[in-house]
């Protein structure tokens, strides 16, 4: 079974919707991440969280919310989605100042 | 400047040859660096982690670090079409509030049979 578990896979959904994508994990790590893809832009982070009462904005969080609804479990919110949130996510999970960080499956979003 | 800096590719090469990948960096508080590979439609995995300037070997692969000109290489040897995938330069350890890495763009490899 996967360590770091992303859900849903692949959405596509409407501009003005509100979306929810869902990360769990089995590794036992305290420290969760959430980034976004881009051709030609990598990897960048929109929230991270230390533990379930410390979570952070990153680099580009404008239009993001997340939920550490326990160790294993961050979610990420995009309250009203717009078309340039379509891209790659994914969720990173991380055991305290360990360097190495274990990437989810990703969840491809398209907003129309 | 960004901070890392990467050449996007794609580079196609034959089955067999050395490759290499190539980054950049600005931030010399840097202190480890680490080369993560991407398969299409994956998360990236950690292949690469070095602390210190010089080289580290791990079968095929080198990682080199020249902290003094910030320079970070990935050699690939004997390259295969298996080796097919996005590299990811990922240095860390700054001391930034996310206390994580700063990814660069990632080189596309083609790895033609």
């Amino acid at each position: 079974d996967a360590d770091v578990t992303q859900t849903p896979r692949n959405r596509i959904t409407k501009t003005g919707k509100r979306i929810m994508l869902e990360c769990s994990q089995t590794k036992g790590h305290d420290r969760m991440y959430w980034y976004r893809q881009d051709p030609g832009l990598g990897l960048r982070l929109i929230y991270y969280s230390f533990d379930v009462k410390d979570i952070n904005k990153g680099e580009i969080s404008d239009g993001y919310s997340v939920s550490r609804q326990a160790q294993a479990k961050f979610s990420l919110s995009l309250e009203s989605a717009i078309p340039n949130q379509t891209a790659l996510y994914f969720c990173a999970t991380t055991k305290g100042r360990d360097n190495e960080q274990f990437f989810g499956p990703g969840t491809r979003l398209t907003v129309l | 400047q960004k901070e890392v800096e990467q050449d996007p590719g794609p580079l196609s090469v034959p089955e067999g040859a050395i490759v290499s990948l190539n980054c950049t960096y600005s931030n010399s508080a840097f202190q480890y660096f680490m080369w993560y590979r991407q398969y299409s439609r994956k998360g990236p995995e950690l292949l690469m982690y070095t602390y210190s300037s010089g080289n580290k070997e791990d079968g095929r692969f080198t990682a080199q670090v020249d902290k003094s000109s910030k320079y970070i290489s990935l050699f690939i040897r004997d390259s295969q079409p298996s080796d097919s995938a996005t590299y990811l330069c990922a240095p860390g350890g700054s001391g930034g509030g996310a206390d994580g890495l700063t990814f660069g763009k990632g080189t596309h490899l083609i790895i033609q049979p």
